[in-house]
């Protein structure tokens, strides 16, 4: 009953260090989604995969490069990390929507600190 | 730009009612959902109105009227293990893409 997946579960950087943040989902959905938490705000939707092979911007993409690596696989990263990405990273996925509720599940999130 | 509002906190006591507003201006607009997020744990679905009207889910139901852009999320008999942090989104293109508001944190006291 795995869900979404994020590994790792908590990271601290150095500025100007890469890393790269895993999401798996064992749902068979076709879409997935990387979102970004600051303290005392909503999501903000960094980037998302319609499906395998595909992706495309969010709200907030700068900074960041996404690899949908296969249907079950999103992985986020950060080239040179910049304090200002210290957040709460969330993946989710669903299945694509057709004009009806596809609900999106998330992970249990990546609390990434960057000195 | 895009945007949604809901108020910051709200507070109410073990089995009132509370409703909490979300009012909405976006480039497009498919439906709006309600989303719960324990202690800045994974957000989980709610809710969902795609049509004008009352949605009703066991305690909690959710509105949504597309002239007003405006929507809300009442929940009934309120349990301790409600107090969360609750957020509207609207689906705002055909791909699926969320647009969340701030959140608004419920306090349930006693």
């Amino acid at each position: 009953n795995a869900g979404v997946t994020q590994t790792p579960k908590f990271q601290v950087l150095k500025t100007g260090q890469s890393m790269t943040l895993q999401c798996a989902q064992d749902m068979n959905h076709n879409s997935m989604y990387w979102y970004r938490q600051d303290p005392g705000m909503g999501l903000r939707l960094i980037y998302y995969s319609a499906s395998e092979g595909t992706t495309d911007k969010g709200e907030v993409p700068n900074g960041y490069n996404v690899s949908r690596l296969n249907k079950r696989e999103f992985s986020l990263r950060l080239e040179s990390a910049a304090p200002s990405q210290t957040s709460v990273y969330f993946c989710a996925s669903s299945e694509v929507f057709q004009g009806s509720n596809q609900p999106q599940h998330f992970g249990d999130g990546t609390r990434l600190s960057i000195l | 730009g895009q945007s949604l509002e809901q108020p910051s906190e709200v507070t109410a006591v073990e089995g009132a009612i509370v409703q909490i507003n979300c009012t909405y201006q976006t480039s497009g607009f498919y439906g709006l959902s309600w989303y719960q997020q324990h202690d800045g744990g994974a957000p989980t679905f709610l809710s969902y109105n795609a049509l004008d009207g009352l949605e009703e889910t066991g305690r909690f139901s959710s509105f949504l009227s597309r002239s007003d852009s405006y929507g809300y999320l009442l929940l009934q008999e309120l349990q301790m293990k409600d107090s969360a942090s609750y957020f509207c989104a609207v689906i705002y293109n055909q791909g699926g893409k969320l647009i969340f508001g701030q959140g608004t944190e419920l306090s349930v006291k006693p």
